[in-house]
């Protein structure tokens, strides 16, 4: 079973600032927060992972609530190209087990 | 970026017969890959892992004599689907973890799919 929860759906404009957020309310201590994104027939794009600390690449920014049981997905400028199922995993931080479960995702659409 | 590459991209053949689909790692070396695959309008579901030199180890549900991998080299795995039926039909991914760690240690790069329709 997936570890997380995030909408189906959203919508966002172009140029604008999307925001998706994730629930993973049972997450343990070694588990980190990845994103990964796929966009229509293609495989998917890893994004951002982090532990606890909000963390930013070219990409994106990674916000995690102090309790981290929840984090937001910041993509700041979002283009037409950004439309794809952005899809929030809670993984091991290693081990034997470097297995990705995915979940339903969030469908972002970015409409001009 | 790590590259991951599959061939072929597409594959469409007849009832019965066998389909080969390669996961390639284009500049670095995979000691593991995982296959996936992905029916229309859901999510991936993992297959079975891949490590080279030793047996892939199969999720839940899947079976490994219908579904064949090798896995021979640090840079290639093969997923075999023998006897395909028209439900195999689907997306098949793979995705190779490089043990150097371009992005960090544990990251996992995905290729572009192959899409097999089994008619």
């Amino acid at each position: 079973d997936a570890k997380t929860t995030q909408p189906t759906s959203m919508d966002c404009a172009e140029g604008r600032a999307a925001n998706l957020p994730c629930n993973h309310s049972t997450i343990s201590g070694n588990e980190y927060v990845y994103w990964y994104r796929q966009i229509h027939s293609q495989g998917p794009q890893y994004i951002i992972h982090g532990l606890k600390n909000n963390e930013t690449n070219e990409m994106a920014s990674l916000i995690i609530t102090e309790d981290r049981k929840s984090s937001t997905l910041i993509l700041p400028h979002a283009t037409l190209r950004d439309t794809a199922v952005y899809y929030c995993i809670v993984r091991d931080s290693g081990g034997s087990n470097y297995k990705l479960t995915f979940g339903k995702g969030t469908l972002l659409t970015v409409n001009p | 970026g790590a590259v991951v590459s599959q061939h072929p991209s597409r594959v469409i053949c007849k009832s019965g017969t066998s389909v080969k689909i390669e996961c390639r790692s284009l500049d670095f070396q995979a000691t593991t890959m995982f296959w996936y695959r992905q029916f229309p309008k859901q999510s991936l579901m993992l297959m079975a892992t891949s490590n080279e030199g030793s047996k892939a180890t199969y999720e839940q549900g899947v079976e490994k004599d219908k579904f064949l991998i090798n896995h021979a080299s640090l840079t290639l795995s093969t997923l075999t689907v023998t006897s395909a039926h028209p439900e195999d039909s689907s997306f098949y991914i793979c995705s190779a973890r490089d043990i150097f760690g371009r992005v960090s240690y544990n990251e996992q790069f995905f290729g572009p799919g192959t899409r097999l329709t089994v008619l």
